[in-house]
C-alpha cells in the first residue's frame, strides 16, 4: 500500500462549489505540505503543518483552508472553487528537517 | 526569502549522450539543496541532496549534482542518459528551519530520444 495517498485522484467542478481533497499518511511524519502545480511554474506551497496544533500558510494560500485532523490527515479545501484554481495538487510528509519530502500521487482538480 | 531559477524548460537529448539540467538560487541564509524527478503521472521522487559535506552528491542511477557556493548553482549531470531518464526534473531548496519546506524551480522537461 502507498505511503500517502490522497483522495480523490480527479475532480471536476463548478465555479462556486466547495471542494475538499484529502491526503493520509502511514509513515508516521509529523510534518505535512499542500503544493499545486501548474505547467511552467513548478510546484507552489499552499500550507503546511508540524503537527495538529500548528498550521501555516504558504507562498499561495489565498482561496485555500486546511484542517489536520490529526497526525496521519491533512485536508485542504477550496470554500468557493474559481477556474484558476484548476492544477495538480499534490500532499507530501517529512520527518526531519533536511530530509526528503514523500509525495502522494497528486489529484488532478478541474474548475469550470 | 528563497528563490530557485531552472535555466532550461525542456531539454531535448539522444540516448547514451551527456546532459545537464541547471539549477541556481538565491537565499540570504544556508540552505540545503534537492533534485526531484516526476516520471509521467506520477508525484515526486527525490533524486539526490545536498545537506553539508562533500559538495558532490550521486544518485542510485547515475546522476551526480554538485554544489557551488560561490556560483550559488547546483546543476545536475548525467553521463550517459537513457530512455527511461525521461521526466520532469525540479530543483528545491529549503532553510535550515525545522519546517523543512521546500522552494521549488520551474521544472526541466528532459526527453531522451532514441
Amino acid at each position: 500500500d502507498a505511503d500517502v495517498t490522497q483522495t480523490p485522484r480527479n475532480r471536476i467542478t463548478k465555479t462556486g462549489k466547495r471542494i475538499m481533497l484529502e491526503c493520509s499518511q502511514t509513515k508516521g511524519h509529523d510534518r505535512m505540505y499542500w503544493y499545486r502545480q501548474d505547467p511552467g511554474l513548478g510546484l507552489q506551497l499552499i500550507y503546511y503543518s508540524f503537527d495538529v496544533k500548528d498550521i501555516n500558510k504558504g507562498e499561495i494560500s489565498d482561496g485555500y483552508s486546511v484542517s489536520r485532523q490529526a497526525q496521519a490527515k491533512f485536508s485542504l479545501s477550496l470554500e468557493s472553487a474559481i477556474p484558476n484554481q484548476t492544477a495538480l495538487y499534490f500532499c507530501a510528509t517529512s520527518d526531519l528537517s533536511g530530509g526528503e519530502q514523500f509525495f502522494g500521487p497528486g489529484t488532478r482538480l478541474t474548475v469550470l | 526569502a528563497q528563490s530557485v531559477t531552472q535555466l532550461d524548460s525542456q531539454v531535448p537529448v539522444f540516448e547514451e549522450a551527456p546532459v545537464e539540467l541547471r539549477c541556481n538560487y538565491s537565499s540570504s541564509v544556508s540552505v540545503y539543496l534537492f533534485w526531484y524527478v516526476q516520471y509521467p503521472n506520477q508525484g515526486l521522487q527525490l533524486l539526490l541532496k545536498y545537506l553539508s559535506g562533500s559538495t558532490l552528491v550521486e544518485s542510485i542511477n547515475g546522476f551526480e549534482a554538485e554544489f557551488n557556493k560561490s556560483q550559488t548553482s547546483f546543476h545536475l549531470r548525467k553521463p550517459s542518459v537513457h530512455i527511461s531518464d525521461t521526466a520532469e526534473y525540479f530543483c528545491a531548496v529549503s532553510d535550515l528551519g525545522g519546517y523543512n519546506k521546500l522552494i521549488f524551480g520551474a521544472g526541466t522537461r528532459l526527453a531522451v530520444h532514441p
